[in-house]
């Protein structure tokens, strides 16, 4: 398997400008998380889906952050407009559910805006 | 609200040396814990978790960890210390299995030859 699939793996842009990045989770998992790794604020979940639901969005910064997942094998972060705060180095993060529990990380996006 | 807390953030032993990286969690709920290691430019790597039962918890790489309900604790020990074993170390604790984890701050493990 591929593991969780992410990219672009690095993005620069400017304050303003929409950003968006990427997931693929492995096959047959039914969750799927995106955290956000800071040095200020370390690792924190922003949201989290199961079988494509989104079921704890409460850490989504603000209005500026939203994510989709249109279907079981794809799920996007966008920002609108990014703002030089939201530098940090994004991850997606999948599981199978059941007795599992193990979280699988993708490599991440290492966002940068300047 | 679960929180993790993680004492010392940078650790620093010799090669052959034990390893004690030291993890205390709140929860309102028996956890469920887990460590996961970060290499440079990496993801997260699962080490080793507890759900339930057996309290001390083997995990990859020779590491295992102890579930002390009585101190709230879920220290990650290896009794040799190899040159590999250089990376951040991040404790997590989740109120049920497959929902988010909440991650302490990392512990950077520095290993001296």
């Amino acid at each position: 398997d591929a593991g969780v699939i992410q990219s672009p793996r690095h993005e620069v842009t400017e304050m303003g400008q929409e950003v968006t990045l990427r997931c693929k989770p492995i096959s047959g998992h039914d969750y799927l998380f995106w955290y956000r790794q800071t040095m200020m604020r370390g690792l924190e979940l922003l949201i989290y889906f199961n079988n494509n639901v989104p079921i704890d969005d409460s850490g989504m910064p603000e209005d500026r952050f939203s994510a989709k997942m249109p279907n079981a094998s794809f799920s996007t972060l966008k920002i609108q407009p990014s703002e030089p705060r939201d530098s940090a180095v994004y991850f997606c993060a999948s599981t199978a559910g059941g007795s599992s529990y193990e979280q699988y990380f993708g490599p991440g996006t290492r966002l940068t805006v300047t | 609200a679960q929180s993790v807390t993680q004492l010392g953030s940078h650790v620093s032993v010799s090669e052959g040396a034990l390893v004690l990286l030291r993890c205390n969690y709140s929860s309102s709920v028996p956890p469920y814990l887990f460590w996961y290691v970060q290499y440079p430019n990496q993801g997260l790597q699962l080490l080793l978790k507890y759900t339930t039962g057996a309290t001390l918890v083997k995990g990859i790489n020779g590491f295992e960890a102890e579930f002390k309900k009585s101190e709230t604790s879920f220290h990650l020990t290896k009794p040799s210390a190899h040159m590999s074993d250089a990376a951040e170390y991040f404790c997590a604790v989740s109120r049920f299995g497959n929902e988010k984890l909440t991650f302490g701050t990392g512990t950077r493990l520095t290993i001296i030859p």
